[in-house]
């Protein structure tokens, strides 16, 4: 089945430092694949998206590019802030053999950033 | 402002009592979702819901109930055979209709069963 793996946290950052969280995932076929974010007590935000190879997200600074070879999709910041201190999870959506869409999930990095 | 409302952020519940949790949305979304997230771990799909009047097991349906009468509205009962109740619940929803589009999530509620 399909599964994603994220780099375990915590992790903690100096603001304005480079971050990289890395991820990976199983599939079958071409998912899409995500970025979410998760303030404290907060659902989940869409952070960026890529639905084909080579494709890139961004959002607020944040990248992330859909790589099929390595089947990848590390997302990073070039200079990160205290506000981005935050869980992120990478997601693939696909679709069952239903044709029923299925987001999978990885557990989660929690990111602190320092002043 | 277009988006999903669950109700309430935070509710407390004795054991062996049901519990309904709300999830609203003004999306016009056809498909409906409910997550349970539990510390340190990513999200798990307990119900979905394709369109209207139908619904469908996800990985963890157990002690857990839907029923999706309106296309805006997808509550989730969680029932006294659930045995560890307590965790966070976020519903989403998405375009649905066979296109692979993103979900949206609601705010949360989080369960505490005394």
């Amino acid at each position: 089945g399909n599964s994603v793996t994220q780099m375990e946290g915590p992790v903690t950052l100096s603001e304005e430092a480079f971050l990289t969280i890395n991820c990976t995932y199983t599939a079958t076929g071409y998912p899409s694949l995500f970025w979410y974010v998760q303030y404290p007590g907060e659902g989940l935000q869409l952070l960026l998206k890529a639905t084909k190879a080579d494709d890139k997200g961004s959002n607020k600074g944040f990248e992330a590019t859909y790589r099929k070879e390595t089947t990848s999709f590390h997302l990073e910041k070039g200079s990160v802030q205290v506000s981005d201190s935050a869980v992120y999870f990478c997601a693939l959506l696909s679709f069952t053999n239903f044709g029923n869409e299925k987001l999978t999930f990885g557990t989660g990095t929690r990111l602190t950033i320092i002043p | 402002d277009g988006g999903i409302t669950q109700s309430p952020k935070y509710l407390f519940r004795k054991e062996g009592q049901n519990v309904t949790l709300s999830c609203e949305q003004n999306l016009n979304h056809d498909a409906m979702y409910w997550y349970r997230q539990d510390p340190g771990q990513g999200l798990r799909l307990i119900y979905y819901s394709q369109i209207v009047n139908d619904f469908q097991k996800g990985d963890i349906a157990e002690g857990y109930s839907v029923s999706r009468e309106k296309k805006e509205s997808f509550p989730l009962t969680v029932t006294s055979a659930q045995k560890n109740p307590t965790a966070f619940y976020l519903c989403a929803s998405s375009i649905g209709r066979l296109v692979a589009d993103t979900q949206y999530f609601g705010p949360g509620t989080r369960l505490t069963v005394l």
